[in-house]
């Protein structure tokens, strides 16, 4: 296993339009974290999963933003009409039921600049 | 969330010992102390963890004082690959914890050759 795959790396996008970020997971591992990181800041935390299931949304996450996890395996981060206050790099993270938080392990994230 | 301090910055020249402080005055008796980096260009990255007692691992010790308001990240010798911002986080022991973290502003850790 290669760890947590997130892709695109990079994407530039025009203020209005509607962006997908995808994330692979660690195989077995069961729950998955997205996580926002503007420039000079710590990541923030915005949704969780575990399996297919969306137990936690942070008040960051607005309505123009939505997650999926279907099957339980990879998950998708979709926001719609971007905004510039979108622009930040957004992390991907998957640890394992019951390990706790050394079991996190976070992707290289997708950095977003919206024009 | 019980809050942690951490300087900005700090320096450090190749081959020597580096102390990163942190401060964690509010810590209850079950939450755990964490230490993650962020290597430029890349998510963070587990370093250690523990609860009351020093660790060690491979990449580094974890001090822990007395009172467990304060613990001290060490890497024994510094090297440039360890340029990086470090990150202090607590997190509670409940059996519900689903281990979401909470990040500071960390500190930016520069190694000079």
């Amino acid at each position: 296993d290669t760890g947590v795959s997130q892709n695109p790396r990079h994407k530039i996008t025009k203020r209005g339009q509607n962006v997908t970020f995808r994330c692979d997971p660690i195989s077995e591992h069961n729950r998955l974290y997205w996580y926002r990181q503007t420039l000079g800041q710590g990541p923030e935390f915005l949704t969780y999963f575990q399996n297919e299931a969306q137990l936690e949304k942070s008040r960051l996450l607005s309505d123009r933003f939505s997650a999926e996890r279907p099957k339980g395996s990879f998950s998708t981060l979709e926001i719609q009409r971007t905004e510039q206050g979108d622009s930040a790099m957004y992390l991907c993270a998957s640890s394992l039921a019951g390990t706790g938080v050394v079991g996190y392990t976070f992707g290289s994230g997708t950095r977003l600049t919206v024009v | 969330d019980a809050k942690t301090t951490q300087p900005n910055s700090m320096e450090s020249n190749e081959e020597e010992p580096v102390h990163l402080p942190c401060n964690h005055s509010t810590i209850s008796g079950t939450d755990y102390i964490h230490w993650y980096r962020q290597l430029p260009s890349q998510g963070p990255e587990y370093v250690i963890h523990g609860l009351t007692s020093n660790v060690n691992n491979r990449m580094a010790s974890l001090a822990i004082a007395e009172d467990r308001k304060s613990s001290t990240l060490i890497l024994h010798r510094a090297t440039l690959r360890d340029a990086a911002v470090y990150y202090c986080i607590l997190t509670g022991a409940g059996g519900t914890s689903y281990g979401k973290l909470t990040f500071g502003q960390g500190t930016i850790l520069t190694v000079h050759p």
